[in-house]
């Protein structure tokens, strides 16, 4: 099983549309949480870190259920400028601590 | 603030040659780590640094590989000899010690990246 699972994708929503990606990660041990974006040949951008409560910030919210190990990002009344892939990212925990994981992200493609 | 800067943005060069590729971090943060994205697959870790040393270099993938952070600076990451499956994006990242024990991991800052392409 790998350390952090995502949503296959890819995704294909009209503007305007509510779009909400999963994630699972496998070490109980995590402590950190965080979704990146990445565009086409650019490198992973920091969207937003999840905490225990959840968190929203405009139109994306982020949630975390650490008995489920699961994490999800929803956006609302997406826009073009949202395409991009979305890369579900874990720290490691324990030991190494300050490592951190990536999951293989999702595509989003919103379209007019 | 200056970001965290990658040098070379793309080489390209023949199986067996050398390649090495430069990474300046954010001015303060010890921490440093190398990722790496071949075509189709997830980003994985390589190394990470704390300051000059070396805290984990799990991901990295046989002995072509050498990372240096000298003088805890900038690092650089040597590929000898270059092999076809080394193509990919290296990045770069850098974050700020954390606080303490109990505090999250920080964020991390990548750099845009060097695109190597072995023939």
């Amino acid at each position: 099983r790998k350390e952090v699972e995502q949503d296959p994708g890819p995704f294909n929503v009209p503007e305007g549309a509510t779009v909400a990606f999963n994630c699972t990660y496998s070490n109980s041990a995590s402590q950190s949480f965080f979704w990146y974006r990445q565009d086409c040949r650019k490198e992973p951008k920091l969207l937003m870190s999840v905490y225990s409560s959840g968190n929203e910030d405009g139109r994306f919210t982020a949630q975390l259920n650490r008995a489920s190990q699961y994490i999800s990002l929803l956006i609302r009344d997406s826009k073009l400028s949202d395409s991009a892939t979305y890369l579900c990212v874990v720290n490691k925990g324990g030991t190494s601590y300050d490592k951190v994981i990536f999951g293989p992200g999702t595509s989003l493609s919103v379209i007019p | 603030e200056a970001g965290v800067t990658q040098f070379p943005s793309h080489s390209v060069i023949e199986k067996g040659q050398t390649v090495t590729l430069r990474c300046d971090p954010i001015s303060g943060h010890d921490n440093l780590y190398w990722y790496r994205r071949v075509m189709g697959k997830e980003i994985k870790f390589l190394l990470h640094f704390v300051k000059e040393s070396k805290q984990d270099e799990s991901g990295m993938p046989n002995n072509r590989f050498l990372a240096e952070r000298t003088g805890g600076t900038y690092s650089t990451l040597k590929v000898q000899p270059a092999e076809l499956e080394d193509s990919g994006v290296y990045f770069c990242a850098s974050s700020q010690p954390r606080l303490g024990a109990d505090s999250g991991a920080n964020v991390l800052t990548f750099g845009a990246g060097s695109r190597l392409t072995v023939l």
